[in-house]
């Protein structure tokens, strides 16, 4: 039972690289988002997605892309990265029931650093 | 801003004690409370979650309690093992966001034996 899975696990950037972190999942689920997780502040949401072709932001989407062209990927790419994106990333990924909230199932995280 | 706002940051507990961690909330169109355990390089876990319509929902040593009216929920962790040593994020969405989830700050639970 892969799951959700991210990759890289680890990342070192240089300020001004771009990279794609990449997600997927085996599940089916129809709902997929990107959370970066920072000290102090928790979990938050960069971008979402409910279903392939429909992409939409989050709390804080600035400096991240997305696209959603199959159920299973959804990478997240950063375009010219900055220091203060380092961080752990991680995405996730839940089915529709509806009109209920499901479970949402996380990877193991992405941790990039950007010097 | 942040629309959920977690308490302790940190919380030491002795085996068997309890734990209890505290949320408050914003939005009131929420109505979908998860609570989210997270070991050391692993991604966050569902634990339990409650919706609006009860006060309390127990799972185990795991409850929830939920006041509407006062915009708040807890996580109360009977009889704390070291095995529950974690960071604990609590969590509020809509329900029909998709599971689009604002989360608290988290608590890192400590529980010495």
């Amino acid at each position: 039972n892969a799951g959700v899975t991210q990759t890289p696990k680890f990342q070192v950037l240089k300020t001004g690289q771009s990279m794609t972190l990449q997600c997927a999942q085996d599940m089916n689920h129809e709902y997929m988002s990107w959370y970066r997780q920072d000290p102090g502040m928790g979990l938050r949401l960069i971008h979402y997605s409910v279903g392939a072709g429909i992409t939409d932001q989050g709390e804080v989407p600035n400096g991240y892309n997305v696209s959603r062209s199959t159920t299973e990927d959804f990478p997240l790419r950063l375009l010219s990265a900055a220091p203060s994106q380092t961080s752990v990333y991680f995405c996730a990924s839940s089915y529709f029931s509806g009109h209920l909230n499901t479970e949402a199932f996380f990877g193991q995280g992405t941790r990039l650093t950007v010097v | 801003q942040q629309q959920v706002k977690q308490s302790p940051q940190s919380l030491i507990v002795q085996k068997g004690g309890i734990s209890i961690i505290n949320c408050a909330y914003e939005n009131t169109a929420f109505d979908y409370f998860p609570w989210y355990q997270q070991f050391p390089g692993k991604g966050p876990a569902l634990l339990i979650a409650i919706r609006p319509d009860v006060s309390e929902k127990k799972e185990g040593r795991f409850t929830i309690s939920f006041n509407k009216s006062a915009k708040q929920f807890s996580l109360h962790i009977m009889d704390s093992q070291p095995g529950d040593s974690a960071t604990y994020f609590c969590a509020a969405s809509k329900e029909t966001s998709g599971s689009r989830l604002t989360f608290g700050e988290g608590t890192q639970l400590t529980v010495n034996p």
